[in-house]
């Protein structure tokens, strides 16, 4: 069975500040993806990265960076000079391999709300 | 590009009753794929569509049932309400399902269920 754990459920920061969302999964696949979404007031869930198993360079855009270590299966999320428009829920997530891509059925996990004060 | 829409965007509902969501992808995407976001679960996958077919499904009771047309709308039934089924239910598109996906999943901005 698949798990994700993102033990951080709320996390309050002063703007400007740099924080890290922690992502910690289970899998018995080899072949797998992960995926960050932001889940702002309105609702609904917006896309900001997807990683597979074998790819475990990190990644940067603009102010976020990605941080895969397969070694201790984690998939740690950085805001870095964070705004108050970054205040939102944030989940990680996890889909099996379907062939060569990424399956739609994503385990999430439990989301860490971030508060980011001006 | 108009995104994934979702009706009705709120409902009440009492306990025994039945319920219908609604699902419009985005235009071109041809996978639909419903999540439940409760405070206690947490977001959970119910089922994905593709060409009219159920591709996955979910852990939940056969009350939970859904369905695609044939322009990729889709529809999702919860019959005999509970208490329980209150919650907010996401819909997702993506351009291709399974194996030939981007992964990259856009949701709506959901139905919130209120059952009493």
């Amino acid at each position: 069975a698949q798990k994700v754990t993102q033990a951080q459920t709320e996390i309050s920061v002063v703007e400007k500040e740099d924080v890290t969302l922690d992502c910690v999964y289970e899998t018995r696949d080899t072949t797998y993806y992960l995926f960050w979404y932001k889940q702002p007031p309105s609702g609904e869930l917006v896309f900001l990265i997807r990683r597979n198993s074998f790819d475990e360079q990190n990644e940067i855009s603009g102010r976020y960076s990605w941080n895969f270590q397969k070694s201790t299966s984690s998939f740690n999320f950085t805001i870095t000079a964070s705004q108050v428009v970054d205040s939102a829920v944030y989940f990680c997530a996890l889909s099996e391999a379907e062939g060569n891509n990424a399956g739609n059925m994503l385990t999430f996990g439990g989301g860490t709300r971030l508060m980011v004060k001006p | 590009k108009a995104g994934v829409t979702q009706t009705p965007r709120y409902l009440i509902k009492t306990r025994g009753q039945q319920v219908t969501l609604s699902c419009s992808p985005i235009s071109g995407h041809r996978s639909v794929s419903w999540y439940q976001q409760t405070p206690g679960q947490g977001l959970q996958f119910l089922f994905e569509y593709f060409s009219e077919t159920q591709r996955n499904k979910g852990n939940f009771p056969g009350r939970f049932s859904g369905r695609q047309f044939s322009n990729s709308r889709s529809e999702m039934n919860v019959s005999t309400l509970e208490l329980g089924d209150s919650a907010l239910y996401l819909c997702a598109s993506s351009e291709l399902a399974g194996s030939f996906s981007t992964g990259e999943l856009f949701f709506g901005e959901g139905s919130r269920l209120t059952v009493l």
